[in-house]
């Protein structure tokens, strides 16, 4: 079946450390997406990528790093420069930038700050 | 700049009600309108679209209707079930990247 994976679902780190967060989609879709969800709050994009190489700050990119060598991969690091980085962290892709089609989401990291 | 006001949950009903729930946009030019919805611990799902004026989405029973004259996208569902139980949100997309802004979501409960 096609889709977004997103590993680990759980995710715990000392304040300080970096820690990267994965996102797969075997969807062969051009665009995909980094959102932060915090409790009670919609869905807030930190950086998305268009083609392979090329990717854009968000609203809340900074802290956050991107890259994306693979069509299927973009990768999301949260440095120990985010203030605030405990959240509910959504990948999500689609079949191309434009406004008319829908993203499609991966199940999400939960990432914990100790 | 583009910004989707949902109405304020939590909402809850019994079961076989009617749903609506209230969605509002602004945006410049003529964006998509989409509802998503989540799960406890998921991702989104599409629930249903519009690209265009006066388009009706639908699907499970949910419609929506984008109208441009009153800039909103109202959910709506003629009798909701348990298994509706989840978050909604509204949102919208009208940028050649297909970027999306997101409604703060309203969380519907239904009870048996």
């Amino acid at each position: 079946d096609g889709g977004i994976t997103q590993s680990p679902k759980y995710l715990f780190r000392k304040e300080g450390q970096n820690v990267t967060l994965s996102c797969e989609q075997n969807l062969n879709h051009d665009a995909m997406y980094w959102y932060r969800q915090d409790p009670g709050q919609g869905l807030r994009l930190i950086y998305y990528s268009q083609i392979v190489n090329d990717f854009q700050k968000g609203d809340i990119a900074e802290g956050y790093s991107v890259s994306r060598e693979k069509k299927e991969s973009f990768p999301l690091t949260v440095t120990s420069a985010q203030k605030n980085p405990t959240a509910f962290y959504l990948c999500a892709s689609s079949i191309e930038g434009t406004s008319y089609n829908e993203q499609f989401f991966g199940p999400g990291t939960r990432l914990t700050v100790l | 700049g583009n910004s989707v006001t949902q109405m304020e949950g939590p909402v809850t009903l019994s079961e076989e009600a009617f749903l609506t729930i209230n969605c509002t946009y602004t945006a410049t030019g003529y964006p998509s309108l989409f509802w998503y919805v989540q799960y406890p611990g998921e991702g989104l799902q599409l629930l249903l679209k519009a690209t265009k004026a006066d388009d009706k989405g639908s699907n499970k029973g949910f419609e929506a209707t984008y109208r441009k004259e009153t800039t909103s996208f109202h959910l709506e569902k003629g009798s909701v079930q348990v298994s509706d139980s989840a978050v909604y949100f509204c949102a919208l997309t009208n940028t050649n990247a297909g970027k999306s802004t997101f409604g703060d979501g309203t969380t519907l409960t239904v009870k048996p």
